[in-house]
């Protein structure tokens, strides 16, 4: 069975600045999806980006961008110039391409953003 | 606003009761899924429907059930609650079966047991 881990319950940064959200994933399987989902108090489950497996170039949306290194089973995400707005729970989620196609999530990582 | 509509918002009951959540997915989206997220658990796939039928079922409990009707809404129903039920649950759609386009989440509806 797959599962995600992000070791890091809770991580601070400063707004303007860069953090970096760690998540590892095991699997046997070769072709898949990778996600990071943000959770803000609204509780709303909101798709920030997402990466195949199969792509070697990293995926990236406005500020946010992610270091997929397939061979470690690593999948982190960076957040750039962060804002106040970024605030919330970052979930890293993992789906297969085949099979059985539901989505496993970590345990998520709490972002606190000062001013 | 991400075109998943979930009802109730929230829902406070006792033991043993017997509760229905409902889900609206974004229009021609074919596929609904419905997880729970507890604070003990975390996030955990409870069962998909595609099109009316159940495609995929993952650690939902014989006290759940659900059902996708002709017009594509979902209802998970839940019975014999306990106290340990409480949790925050997700109804997300696709427009396929295969989660290949992107999966919308509702807001989600709070389960209080108490």
């Amino acid at each position: 069975a797959q599962t995600v881990t992000q070791s890091q319950p809770e991580m601070s940064v400063q707004e303007a600045e860069t953090v970096t959200l760690s998540c590892t994933y095991d699997t046997s399987e070769s072709d898949y999806y990778l996600f990071w989902y943000k959770q803000p108090p609204s509780r709303q489950m909101i798709l920030v980006i997402r990466q195949e497996a199969y792509k070697q170039q990293n995926a990236t949306e406005n500020r946010f961008s992610v270091n997929f290194q397939k061979a470690a089973k690593s999948f982190s995400l960076k957040i750039s110039d962060s804002q106040l707005g970024d605030a919330a729970m970052y979930f890293c989620a993992y789906r297969s391409r085949t099979g059985f196609q539901k989505l496993v999530f970590g345990t998520g990582t709490r972002l606190l953003v000062s001013p | 606003d991400s075109g998943v509509t979930q009802t109730p918002k929230h829902l406070i009951t006792a033991t043993g009761q017997r509760v229905t959540l409902r889900c609206s997915p974004r229009s021609g989206d074919l596929s609904v899924y419905w997880y729970q997220q507890s604070l003990d658990q975390g996030l955990q796939f409870l069962i998909q429907y595609y099109n009316g039928e159940e495609r995929a079922k993952g650690n939902i409990l014989e006290r759940f059930s659900a059902q996708q009707f002709p017009d594509l809404h979902s209802e998970l129903n839940l019975s014999s609650l306990e106290l340990g039920d409480s949790a925050l649950y997700f109804c997300a759609s696709s427009a396929d079966g295969d989660m290949n386009t992107e999966a919308f989440f509702g807001q989600g509806t709070r389960l209080t047991v108490v």
